[in-house]
């Protein structure tokens, strides 16, 4: 099956210390997407990366790194900087289908991170 | 001003109403847009692209109001599994998203 797999579901952070998501994606999308959702918001766009060894800050980066060294993954690594972690995070990954020709948003099953 | 802009509610309505939701957006430069439903602490899921002629799927239809920046979602005949929170995106250069706040509708027997 073809899809975003996003890991650990749940993690725990403690103070201090950094702490890294997983994203791999097998549909063979260029772009990809890291999101921060608190509750009863919307989504923040962190990082994005829109081609291998590349990748631009979003609206909400401070604290938080990417790397993009394979098409598949774009792991996202929360830093100790980050004074206020605990959110539901997102990664995704956009496409086109071939009618219409826009790109859509794919989506990972999200990591929940929390603050020991 | 946000990019995109919705009522959060929620939206309260018995089972087989129709319910409309709609939702403005600052960038005229948008190009794309959808919406997706996300269901608590999952991941959103694309429910539908919005197209400029009005598009339609079952009981779910999409308008795109260009002139006016505004998009909306209409459901008729609500089910209790059309309860969620549904998020309106507005897109531009292809590969730049923007999400609304969400809008969450309930639906009771």
């Amino acid at each position: 099956d073809g899809g975003i797999t996003q890991s650990p579901k749940y993690l725990f952070r403690k103070e201090g210390q950094n702490v890294t998501l997983s994203c791999e994606q097998n549909l063979n999308h260029d772009a990809m997407y890291w999101y921060r959702q608190d509750p009863g918001q919307g989504l923040r766009l962190i990082y994005y990366s829109q081609i291998v060894n590349d990748f631009q800050k979003g609206d909400i980066a401070e604290g938080y790194s990417v790397s993009r060294e394979k098409k598949e993954s774009f792991p996202l690594t929360v830093t100790s900087a980050q004074k206020n972690p605990t959110a539901f995070y997102l990664c995704a990954s956009s496409g086109r289908d071939r009618i219409p020709t826009n790109e859509k948003l794919f989506f990972g099953s999200g990591t929940q991170l929390s603050v020991l | 001003r946000k990019e995109v802009e919705q009522d959060p509610g929620p939206f309260n309505v018995p089972e087989g109403a129709t319910v409309a939701f709609n939702c403005t957006y600052s960038n005229s430069a948008s190009q794309s847009f959808f919406w997706y439903r996300q269901d608590c602490r999952k991941e959103p899921k694309l429910l539908m692209s919005v197209y400029s002629s009005g598009n339609e799927d079952g009981r779910f239809t999409a308008q795109l109001n260009r002139a006016s920046q505004y998009i909306s979602l209409l459901i008729r005949d609500s089910k209790l599994s059309d309860s969620a929170t549904y998020l309106c995106v507005a897109s531009y250069n292809f590969n730049k998203f923007y999400f609304g706040s969400g809008t969450k509708l309930n639906v009771k027997p």
